[in-house]
């Protein structure tokens, strides 16, 4: 699977956008971009993936370039109860393809 | 639908003895994860069951870890001795198949298992 790149950490003010980036520059064709986040003492949760085109679902929005070498998860109004790790990972969708979480980006949401 | 479940939630043991975690996946789910997370580090894949049958375990330290996944349901991960540093978050997760686009968006995480090694 590809390596990813993301800040290791980021603030943002609650009721506005958080926008997350993230660098894969060495993806391959058939990976997708797969985001997560983990709450502090839970486990991850799943965000949002997409493969080309932008995403976007009741919870965040997914932007990749055109080159597919970077994208960037955005939350449209941050509130406190998404602070959290965040994670960006590529990986091909197929059977038995591990998730490989790289270090996250910490945000913290504040009031 | 209920989650995945673990426990017990957090272990405390000390160096050299052993421990054991258990994991009920989502009704239906072939899959089954288990993960490592030490404190301030992504999660680590330890091993991956499809069914009952082991997909990869290349990470599992097998001198002294040691998972099994009875009837296709219920696992768990044994840790014999435990070491310092197997202090961590051990985590389950199951999905449909792969876990893919094709297979119901991803993973299924429980809350995982806190163990201290003193």
């Amino acid at each position: 699977d590809a390596k990813t790149t993301q800040p290791p950490s980021m603030d943002c003010a609650e009721g506005r956008a958080a926008n997350l980036p993230c660098n894969h520059s060495t993806i391959s064709g058939n990976e997708y971009v797969y985001w997560y986040r983990q709450i502090h003492s839970q486990g991850p949760q799943y965000i949002i993936h997409g493969l080309k085109n932008n995403e976007t679902n009741e919870m965040a929005s997914l932007i990749i370039t055109e080159d597919r070498k970077s994208s960037t998860l955005i939350l449209p109004h941050a509130t406190l109860r998404d602070t959290a790790v965040y994670y960006c990972i590529v990986r091909v969708e197929t059977s038995g393809s591990r998730l490989t979480f790289g270090e996250g980006t910490q945000l913290t949401v504040n009031p | 639908e209920a989650g995945v479940a673990q426990s017990p939630r957090y272990k405390i043991i000390e160096k050299r003895q052993s421990v054991a975690f258990w994991c009920n996946p989502i009704s239906g789910h072939a899959t089954l994860y288990w993960y490592q997370q030490i404190l301030g580090q992504g999660p680590k894949l330890l091993i991956q069951f499809q069914n009952n049958g082991v997909v990869d375990d290349s990470q599992l330290p097998k001198d002294r870890f040691s998972a099994e996944r009875l009837k296709g349901v219920d696992s768990t991960l044994k840790i014999q001795p435990a070491k310092l540093e197997d202090s961590a978050v051990y985590l389950c997760a199951s999905s449909l198949a792969g876990g893919g686009a094709h297979w119901g968006y991803g993973y299924t995480f429980g809350s995982g298992t806190r163990l201290t090694v003193v």
